[in-house]
């Protein structure tokens, strides 16, 4: 059974810092999705990683898959206040219908 | 343009009580699924339709009947509803063969008292 494993699960930062969100996925998979979710609101699209290597960039988000680690990546560069949401990754199990297994999510507050 | 939409927004309703949420897409998508958020905001998928067939059914309890009248609808109806029902949940929708993104309603909070 796809488990997925994001951390942290909470995220205090600082304005212009650095981080990264890991997700961790427990099969194979080559399909990978992150979402934003702001408090009371829908999930939106962020990244779709479909490759092993696969490595998106929009804005001060980089997304990257490294299918062989099983593991993704959500790196945020100089942090600013509009960055503050809930981020998921989802794993896509590949095996017969469509089907996203979500991480926890990542609460991320960030601080002026 | 709303891409994916669901009805109602909010739901407050008694144990017992039976209701429904509607879900519309008009991207064209051939495959549409519901979600629930439990109050840890945990997602899990409880059921996905393809051109208005059954295809994920996640060992969801049979109180539970999503309906699916044409490929753009899918609505799902909940019977004798329970304190545990009280979550978000959200309609989605995807292409299959084309990246397989999926998009997401605004979600519907279900209360019930």
């Amino acid at each position: 059974e796809l488990k997925v494993e994001q951390n942290p699960l909470f995220l205090s930062m600082q304005e212009g810092k650095n981080y990264t969100i890991y997700c961790n996925y427990s099969t194979t998979s080559d399909r990978l999705y992150w979402y934003r979710q702001d408090p009371g609101k829908s999930l939106e699209s962020l990244f779709v990683l479909l490759s092993n290597g696969a490595v998106k960039q929009e804005g001060r988000l980089m997304a990257s898959l490294d299918t062989k680690a099983r593991l993704s990546t959500l790196h945020i560069t100089a942090a600013v206040h509009d960055l503050s949401a809930t981020y998921f990754c989802a794993v896509d199990n590949v095996q017969g219908a469509q089907k996203l297994v979500f991480g926890q999510g990542t609460r991320l507050t960030i601080n002026p | 343009d709303t891409a994916v939409s669901q009805t109602p927004k909010y739901l407050v309703t008694q144990m017992g009580n039976d209701k429904s949420i509607k879900c519309e897409q008009n991207l064209g998508h051939d495959t549409m699924y519901w979600y629930k958020q439990d109050s840890k905001k945990f997602l899990k998928i409880m059921f996905s339709y393809n051109n208005k067939e059954l295809i994920i059914n996640e060992t969801v309890p049979n109180r539970f009947s999503p309906k699916s009248p044409d490929k753009a609808h899918l609505n799902l109806h909940i019977n004798s509803l329970e304190l545990g029902d009280s979550a978000v949940y959200f309609c989605a929708s995807s292409q299959e063969g084309r990246d397989y993104e999926q998009y997401f309603g605004p979600g519907t909070r279900l209360t019930v008292t």
